[in-house]
């Protein structure tokens, strides 16, 4: 049980377009989902919180208008990155909880997006 | 700045030598997860540990939490060249039960 899908798993896109990913809880529902993104030979970073129905937090430095998060079900968030850019290439990581805890709530991860911008 | 930092960064050894990674912070955490990370995949959680001085074992991986709840150890034994990858630790904070904030992570590559 717990697993959560992403797709696509790799995109290639030209500068100034978009792309969606999405991140899917397949066997539970998701009260909350986090985005994060990895640089090549780096950690994980958090970009933003997702609550289904109501607006994502955003980690601070995170452009909002550029990474547009849509939580618009218990199963399904979907990150938009809005005129993609070379600097924009990353490994985009999603994850999502039952959160049913109120000490701590395990996240279950996808398997990640790679995206690579021309 | 990373609020919590691994050492070290990489680590090479020979199949069957012991090691030990570290993750510190100045921050206290409620809870503490290991995770291991192959290259294109997601991360894929060891452990939780929850109470300061917490010791849990998996196989040949040892995890504490210290008695503090600011740092955590994983040690290896015996290590195997499955063992490679990169080992992340995170932290989830009081004010928040399910974000969890990444160490700097830890790359370990095990020789045959």
């Amino acid at each position: 049980g717990a697993v959560v899908s992403q797709h696509p798993s790799w995109v290639i896109c030209k500068s100034g377009t978009s792309v969606k990913i999405e991140c899917r809880s397949l066997d539970f529902q998701a009260t909350t989902m986090f985005w994060y993104r990895q640089f090549p030979k780096k950690s994980l970073m958090l970009m933003a919180t997702s609550n289904e129905g109501s607006k994502a937090t955003y980690e601070q430095g995170v452009e909002k208008d550029k990474f547009l998060i849509n939580h618009a079900s218990l199963t399904l968030s979907t990150l938009t990155v809005t005129s993609a850019h070379p600097e924009d290439s990353s490994f985009y990581i999603c994850s999502a909880t039952p959160g049913t805890s109120g000490t701590y709530n395990e996240q279950f991860f996808g398997p990640g997006t790679r995206l690579t911008v021309l | 700045t990373q609020l919590l930092e691994q050492s070290p960064q990489f680590l090479s050894i020979q199949e069957g030598e012991n090691l030990t990674v570290y993750c510190n912070s100045s921050s206290v955490f409620s809870s503490l997860q290991w995770y291991r990370q192959e290259p294109g995949e997601g991360p894929v959680l060891l452990v939780t540990v929850v109470t300061g001085g917490e010791v849990k074992k998996l196989k040949r991986l040892t995890f504490q939490f210290g008695d503090a709840r600011k740092d955590s150890s994983l040690h290896i034994t015996a290590a195997q060249p499955g063992d490679t990858g990169l080992y992340l630790c995170a932290g989830a904070q009081y004010s928040s039960a399910s974000k969890i904030i990444f160490g700097s992570g830890t790359r370990l590559s095990i020789r045959p």
